[in-house]
């Protein structure tokens, strides 16, 4: 495809179920990025995939949260034992990631709508 | 560390008015600085950046932004809004730390156009 996707769209659940989303990067892309943006808020930084790096993982909120890369392919982010607070717009966006240049440009998904009930 | 802070969670401008959208920056090293837009229900799309070359920079739709190292400021204009222009608007700012590409956002700015 053309740009980043992402599935589900919408996902509703009950509190205290897991649930995993899935993010296609752009082909070629390097570099992954999880965002979480809860009802008026901005975006905030979950984790962040670069090549065959270690994660950093330093935005993940809690234990629950984790996400997995296969090479420089789909990303699953899953939370485990859902709360309502979970409920957010999960945002992924890939970048083609150079030689150390930060000023990559970041390709978003349309996002998943979690509703934790 | 870096931080983005972007003034007005909420800009109302008449159509064929003057937009403006602030946002300042704190960065350790030297930024790269962007803008995105969100539309509803879609998700963010880069609308410029600044990778220290032109400090002025043009983007799509008629936006552009100006860097201002001495005010650490990057404000987002447009000389006459379009209905079209209503969205969010995020600023961010990046720049390399411990081997990674650290990525910061602002909270975001709704534009809402006035016919």
């Amino acid at each position: 495809g053309a740009g980043v996707s992402q599935s589900p769209s919408n996902k509703v659940t009950e509190k205290g179920k897991d649930v995993e989303l899935r993010c296609d990067p752009i082909s070629g892309h390097t570099a992954l990025y999880w965002y979480r943006q809860r009802l008026g808020q901005g975006l905030e930084f979950l984790i962040y995939f670069q090549g065959n790096s270690a994660p950093d993982k330093s935005g993940l909120p809690s234990d629950r949260f984790s996400a997995e890369r296969t090479g420089e392919s789909v990303s699953t982010l899953t939370i485990q034992r859902t709360q309502q607070e979970d409920s957010a717009v999960y945002l992924c966006a890939s970048s083609l990631l150079g030689e150390g240049l930060p000023g990559e440009t970041q390709y978003f998904g349309p996002g998943t709508r979690l509703l934790v009930l | 560390a870096q931080s983005v802070t972007q003034l007005g969670s909420h800009v109302s401008v008449s159509e064929g008015a003057l937009v403006l959208l602030r946002c300042n920056y704190s960065s350790s090293v030297p930024p790269y600085l962007f803008w995105y837009v969100q539309y509803p229900n879609q998700g963010l799309q880069l609308l410029l950046k600044y990778t220290s070359a032109a400090t002025l920079v043009k983007g799509i739709n008629g936006f552009e932004a100006e860097f201002k190292k001495s005010e650490t400021s990057f404000h987002l204009t447009k000389p006459s809004a379009h209905m079209s222009d209503a969205a969010e608007y995020f600023c961010a700012v990046s720049a390399y730390s411990g081997g990674y590409q650290k990525v910061t956002f602002g909270i975001g700015t709704k534009l809402q156009v006035i016919p």
